[in-house]
């Protein structure tokens, strides 16, 4: 069974950093990747999707990339602001599999 | 104005109480899915559809039951054999089972 990991659960930086988010997975044979994006107390926003057959993805401050040899995805966000406060998932959709495994998250705190 | 709606955006169970949640999308997607998540926790899948009249159990479904009689709605239904139903119910829906998953506001389930 497909395990996806997020590290570190929590993270607080000042306004106007660069950060990178971490998604770790156990089974390196996987369809796609999706980052979401969660408010408190809201539903899931779909940032990017990355197919196994790419590398990365870009959607204006956002930068997603995909090592599927090693498990690994990382969400990087330039030049942060307080807007982008909350909590970030990701997702893996395996080969064999017609469903995604979520991990815990990262709830990321951007202070002014 | 298209999208996914969860209604009630609160809803309270007695004991021994059977409980539906409306989930409803005009986005004409054939898949559909419900999601529970728990306090730092990923969502973990209760029941998915894939197609009009026919649903699969996901990684939970015990103490849950479903129904897809038309393609915009999924409704949950959370019956009194599941001890612990505090939680937060996400539902979802795609194009396909393997595409980009778009997310409801979701429904707060309490226990009085």
């Amino acid at each position: 069974k497909q395990e996806v990991t997020q590290i570190p659960a929590a993270l607080s930086v000042p306004e106007g950093e660069n950060l990178v988010l971490n998604c770790s997975f156990t089974d390196s044979a996987i369809y796609n990747l999706q980052w979401f994006r969660q408010d408190p107390g809201k539903g899931l926003t779909s940032l990017l999707l990355i197919q196994s057959s790419q590398r990365e993805q870009t959607s204006g401050r956002l930068n997603a990339s995909l090592d599927k040899s090693s498990g690994r995805s990382t969400l990087y966000i330039a030049a942060s602001q307080p807007g982008d406060s909350a909590t970030y998932l990701c997702a893996v959709l395996g080969n064999n599999f017609n469903k995604f495994y979520f991990g815990s998250g990262t709830k990321l705190n951007v202070k002014p | 104005d298209g999208g996914i709606t969860q209604s009630p955006k609160y809803l309270f169970r007695k004991e021994g109480q059977n409980v539906t949640l409306s989930c409803e999308q005009n986005l004409n997607h054939d898949a559909m899915y419900w999601y529970r998540q728990d306090p730092g926790q990923g969502l973990r899948l209760i029941y998915y559809s894939q197609i009009v009249n026919d649903f699969q159990k996901g990684d939970i479904a015990e103490g849950y039951s479903v129904s897809r009689e038309k393609k915009e709605s999924f409704p949950l239904t959370v019956t009194s054999a599941q001890k612990n139903p505090t939680a937060f119910y996400l539902c979802a829906s795609s194009i396909g089972s393997r595409e980009t998953q778009y997310f409801g506001p979701g429904t707060r389930l309490l226990v009085l």
